[in-house]
């Protein structure tokens, strides 16, 4: 069983739209992180979460993104209007230093 | 300065051959050098992971070199499997921040 579950698997949307991309840790993880990855390239950190607050954001994760954890388990990241540079990979990874990725969301914006 | 740098972009090894993948890295403060493997629509996988205070480490047939004098490390796939045909990612992060500064990719490919 994965440490970490991301739904959806694939999520497809017009553009302007506000998506919400979930991850469920299974283990009690302290730590989480949202990174993305475009299309054949390396991957990029977003956001990184501890104890329930914000600990380091990048560049990348500018006001339309946003991160919560609304009822102590579900890890959610908010996208609230999509652009088409947005369509990408986004994995949550759970444990210190991320060591447990999810298996991915595939966000395409259209 | 967070950047790290891996090569070769893309590697074709014989079955039972060695694989060799180079990192290099700027920030003297990473403290933290883990590799991944990726297979296509899947997540990356921690593979193995090395800190700064040791040479080598080794993991069946996986095994990290680390020369700190000269900011790289590198990762060893001793008798490789057409299974192990997959993309590696190394990466580095540093205290306390914990976030991963990843590598572009190896494109492995192992033919049988």
């Amino acid at each position: 069983e994965p440490e970490v579950t991301q739904t959806p698997s694939h999520q497809v949307t017009q553009m302007g739209q506000e998506v919400i991309l979930r991850c469920v840790p299974i283990s009690n993880h302290l730590y989480f992180y949202w990174y993305r990855q475009i299309l054949g390239q390396k991957v990029e950190f977003l956001v990184s979460f501890y104890n329930n607050e914000i600990s380091e954001k990048s560049e990348i994760f500018d006001d339309q993104f946003s991160v919560e954890r609304p009822d102590g388990s579900n890890f959610t990241l908010k996208i609230r209007s999509t652009k088409l540079e947005d369509s990408a990979m986004y994995f949550c990874a759970g444990g210190h230093h991320g060591a447990f990725f999810g298996q991915g969301t595939r966000l395409t914006v259209v | 300065q967070q950047q790290v740098k891996q090569s070769p972009q893309s590697l074709i090894v014989q079955k039972g051959g060695i694989s060799i993948i180079n990192c290099a890295y700027e920030n003297t403060a990473f403290d933290y050098f883990p590799w991944y493997q990726q297979f296509p629509g899947k997540g990356p996988a921690l593979l193995i992971a090395i800190r700064p205070d040791v040479s080598e480490k080794k993991e069946g047939r996986f095994t990290i070199s680390f020369n700190k004098s000269a900011k790289q490390f590198s990762l060893h796939i001793m008798d490789s499997q057409p299974g192990d045909s997959a993309t590696y990612f190394c990466a580095a992060s540093r205290p306390p921040l914990s976030r991963l500064t990843f590598g572009e990719g190896t494109q492995l490919t192992v033919n049988p």
